[in-house]
């Protein structure tokens, strides 16, 4: 698989449920981003992973929001208490880290949430 | 902190028309500058960058960039368009402040290319 990978595709929730999604990254790719993009709008930076470490979080990332990377290898991102206003495309991308490693930003296709 | 502007939301053409698509920044260090293009049903993709170098730079299906670092601006251009051009399209600009290198990105144009 050449591509960063996330699953699931679409997920309907009702308010006050929790949800999780998953992201595989590129294998080689040591850093994870997660963004958020809702419509009408360019995607918004919420969370940063280098291997396993959590190294930057948006304020957007409030605390019903946790992710996780385990191993450095996939990620989760997980919602807890799920509002109407979380309703959004979750985005993840994957890059190396080097002294250009924005040259390896990929993108997956993200996972939808609709929150009823 | 950064922010982009994209000021045209929905632009239309007919094929073979010209292109330009605004973008604009506000940061006033060294920034990576990039256009990203969204077809509909697919996860972004990455359409060009601006690291160093020649301000004008090309990149995939015939599009172009050129940096103006006065104006502080990034516009993309096309000669001439094609259907298979529509899509959604975003400036995005990162800082290279910082270890996270995270996108800020505009709220994106979208592009309809009329046959």
């Amino acid at each position: 698989d050449t591509g960063v990978s996330q699953n699931p595709r679409h997920k309907i929730t009702k308010r006050g449920q929790n949800v999780t999604f998953r992201c595989d990254p590129i294998s080689e790719h040591n850093r994870l981003y997660w963004y958020r993009q809702t419509l009408g709008q360019g995607p918004e930076f919420l969370t940063y992973f280098q291997n396993e470490a959590q190294l930057e979080k948006s304020r957007l990332l409030s605390d019903r929001f946790s992710a996780e990377r385990p191993k450095g290898s996939f990620s989760t991102l997980e919602i807890q208490r799920t509002e109407q206003g979380d309703s959004a495309m979750y985005l993840c991308a994957s890059s190396s880290m080097g002294l250009r490693d924005t040259y390896g930003y990929t993108f997956g296709s993200g996972t939808r949430l609709t929150v009823v | 902190a950064q922010s982009v502007s994209q000021h045209n939301h929905h632009v239309i053409l007919s094929e073979a028309a010209s292109l330009e698509l605004g973008c604009n920044y506000s940061y006033g260090g060294t920034v990576n500058l990039f256009w990203y293009v969204q077809y509909p049903g697919q996860h972004l993709q990455l359409l060009l960058k601006y690291f160093s170098g020649d301000p004008l730079v090309k990149g995939i299906k015939g599009f172009e960039a050129e940096f103006i670092k006065s104006k502080f601006s990034f516009n993309l251009r096309k000669p001439s368009v094609q259907w298979s051009d529509t899509a959604e399209y975003f400036c995005a600009v990162t800082s290279l402040s910082g270890s996270a290198r995270q996108l800020t990105f505009g709220s994106g144009t979208q592009l309809t290319v009329l046959p």
